[in-house]
């Protein structure tokens, strides 16, 4: 199972929106509504923050919002902040019942 | 409050087995509706998925990633409410920080909980 791909890095300025991606095949990203999202700060527990390709958890921000399309899942992080900057993580659910991460996404706040 | 405890040693031999421990507080190992997973993170893979157990219709079911099978067991302790993860053959690309984490029952294939992460270093 190779890991699903992301853009290693991806900047924007305060205030702007972003978009990462995540892109997969029909047996990953593209088979069920099973793909997450993960905010992760160096020597810090990864935070979940979009779980089923759309939802948030209580207490994430609305500034985070979750898309597909097709075998692509998207993660937009909208109003950006000095406090987004981190790396971000999909992670999507496989048809041979086992799950895989994408490569990773540092965000940048310029 | 779901809370997961890692315990295990920091350093690991090559070719020797790495095993770790996950103490589960708020939430019981046998939850018919929970995965209990393993993932790891390394600067040069970022986070890796490792596997998972989980108990449904009265028996226990394992997953592992298809690059570590045959080298690795997930399991289940319903005694000490805990998930161990046992590692074989350890390499220094095995070197990464260790996190158990839930799967939890409401959602698919996410996890809302983590442990504190283990940083296992391989080395001679």
């Amino acid at each position: 199972q190779s890991a699903l791909t992301q853009p290693a890095s991806v900047s924007g300025s305060p205030g702007q929106s972003i978009t990462i991606s995540c892109t997969g095949t029909s047996s990953d990203v593209g088979y069920q509504n099973q793909v997450s999202w993960y905010q992760h700060f160096p020597g810090k527990v990864p935070k979940l923050i979009i779980y089923e390709v759309t939802n948030r958890p209580s207490g994430v921000s609305d500034r985070f919002s979750g898309s597909r399309s097709g075998n692509t899942a998207s993660l937009t992080i909208s109003g950006l902040q000095t406090e987004d900057e981190a790396h971000y993580y999909c992670c999507s659910y496989t048809t041979g019942s086992t799950l895989v991460f994408g490569g990773g996404t540092k965000v940048t706040v310029l | 409050q779901v809370q997961l405890q890692q315990s295990g040693p920091g350093l690991v031999r090559p070719s020797q087995t790495l095993s770790l421990t996950c103490a589960i507080s708020g939430d019981s190992v046998s939850n018919n509706g929970a995965t209990w997973n393993w993932i790891r993170q390394s600067p040069s893979r970022g986070l890796e998925w490792l596997g998972r157990t989980y108990y449904r219709k009265s028996r226990w079911l394992t997953d592992y990633a298809v690059s570590f099978r045959g080298r690795i067991i997930i399991s289940p302790d319903t005694s000490r409410n805990l998930v161990s993860l046992h590692l074989n053959y350890v390499t220094p690309d095995d070197t990464a920080v260790y996190y158990c984490a839930r799967d939890p029952p409401m959602f698919w294939s996410a996890f809302d909980f983590w442990g504190q992460g283990t940083k296992v270093t391989v080395s001679s």
